[in-house]
């Protein structure tokens, strides 16, 4: 079966750091994607693994252990508008290689000052 | 950059009537396009995967009939909700990819409609 686990909500305070987790289990793994997602609005890309390790972009980065189905997402130096849902996104390989991605139930984080 | 577009924004419609959703890759010729749906408070489910002049692939569980899926053009697919009610209010959100739906590719969201039935 398919699943994609990530904490529900959390909660951080302006201009610190915060770990969002994202565990898989998927019949095939193509990369691994996090996305951004204000109410109401699409998805936004932030960044995608598909090697194990570290990516950094900026105030965020994102690490891969393939061999652990983990993930998380690092955000630093947080801003208020950093308030949204994460969404952790595998892509699975599965049959006709179509790139389907398969998205997690997505974190709601809230930035307090 | 890769901008995708659909229209209407929002549409509010009575039960049993048909609405038609495009969506639309402005800069880039999607040749593989996604359609998701996205109720309160959860995460988005894909509907089915459109390739450009074959039929659709539709998820397990979703109604091909009752979401119809078109995508005559490289530019363009539409997706019907037909006869709709109002378990079918929710965020309907494309994507779309240059290619097709390789590992290679990234996909480019849509900024979503919102479908309210009466």
């Amino acid at each position: 079966g398919q699943n994609i686990d990530q904490p529900t909500e959390m909660t951080a305070t302006e201009g610190a750091i915060v770990q969002i987790n994202c565990t898989y289990q998927t019949s095939g793994f193509n990369g691994l994607f996090w996305y951004q997602q204000h109410a109401g609005e699409a998805p936004t890309f932030l960044s995608y693994n598909v090697l194990d390790g570290l990516e950094e972009k900026g105030r965020f980065s994102s690490f891969l252990s393939r061999s652990k189905g983990y993930s998380y997402l690092l955000l630093k130096e947080l801003q208020m508008k950093d308030s949204a849902s994460y969404l952790c996104a595998v892509r699975d390989q599965g049959s006709g290689n179509t790139g389907k991605l398969i998205f997690g139930q997505g974190t709601t984080l809230q930035v307090k000052p | 950059g890769a901008v995708v577009s659909q229209h209407p924004s929002w549409v509010i419609c009575k039960s049993g009537t048909s609405v038609k959703i495009e969506c639309r890759s402005l800069d880039f010729q999607a040749t593989t396009m996604f359609w998701y749906r996205q109720f309160p408070k959860q995460s988005l489910m894909l509907m089915a995967t459109s390739n450009e002049g074959s039929k659709a692939t539709y998820e397990q569980g979703v109604e091909k009939d009752k979401f119809l899926i078109n995508h005559a053009s490289l530019t363009l697919s539409t997706l019907t909700v037909t006869s709709a009610h109002p378990e079918d209010s929710s965020f309907y959100i494309c994507s779309a990819t240059r290619g097709r739906g390789l590992s290679t590719d990234t996909q480019y969201f849509g900024p979503g409609t919102r479908l309210t039935v009466l």
